[in-house]
């Protein structure tokens, strides 16, 4: 069981450059999440997926796109990234009626 | 709406004191309550958690939690430091009901270091 996998690991991207981070989970998991984390910040909700199929808005979605592929796998879009997207970001996973977020190891971007 | 606070953004305590950290929250309906560990660059590991069973709640590595309706409290709490405790510490609520768009979220604190000295 390998739980939460988040690629890349590292990724440094210019203004204006597009990528996307990948998420998957192996424990059948119906709900996923992405945060970003910044000092001082805590972590704050960029996405969530309730369940294959859905997504949602969180707390700072602008600038980013989600795609649930299937129930393993939530992916995160920069379209065009901006400095102030540099941070930490987090993938997890949850499953009802369960109540605990289990996370990845995080993708830590830098935007020049 | 839901909500927490840490009190302390960084904590720190000789080896083999007692730990204390506090968290408090608000909710507007009944809440689930989580502490997370962050050890450096690596993602968060649940602590412990609280779903409205038992009020002291006991975790990993030796670490418990009281919650506290009166207080709206849920403070993190172990008896002995130990240098491996060193970490970013967070506290997170949720509600525990269905209906709003705030279900199934977690609303995390600002986080608080812990540090200790040998």
């Amino acid at each position: 069981n390998a739980g939460v996998t988040q690629t890349p690991k590292f990724q440094v991207l210019k203004t204006g450059q597009s990528m996307t981070l990948q998420c998957a989970q192996d424990m059948n998991h119906n709900s996923m999440y992405w945060y970003r984390q910044d000092p001082g910040m805590g972590l704050r909700l960029i996405y969530y997926s309730a369940s294959e199929g859905t997504t949602d808005k969180g707390e700072v979605p602008n600038g980013y796109n989600v795609s649930r592929l299937n129930k393993r796998e939530f992916s995160l879009r920069l379209e065009s990234a901006a400095p102030s997207q540099t941070s930490v970001y987090f993938c997890a996973s949850s499953v009802y009626p369960s109540y605990e977020q289990y996370f990845g190891p995080g993708t830590r971007l830098t935007v020049t | 709406a839901q909500s927490v606070t840490q009190l302390g953004s960084h904590v720190s305590v000789s080896e083999g004191a007692l730990v204390l950290l506090r968290c408090n929250y608000s909710s507007s309906v009944p809440p689930y309550l989580f502490w997370y560990v962050q050890y450096p660059n690596q993602g968060l590991q649940l602590l412990l958690k609280y779903t409205s069973a038992a009020t002291l709640v006991k975790g990993i590595n030796g670490f418990e939690a009281e919650f506290k309706k009166s207080e709206t409290s849920f403070h993190l709490t172990k008896p002995s430091a130990h240098m491996s405790d060193a970490a970013e510490y967070f506290c997170a609520v949720r509600p525990s009901k269905a209906g709003g768009t705030s279900y199934g979220k977690l609303t995390f604190g600002q986080g608080t270091i812990l540090t200790v000295h040998p």
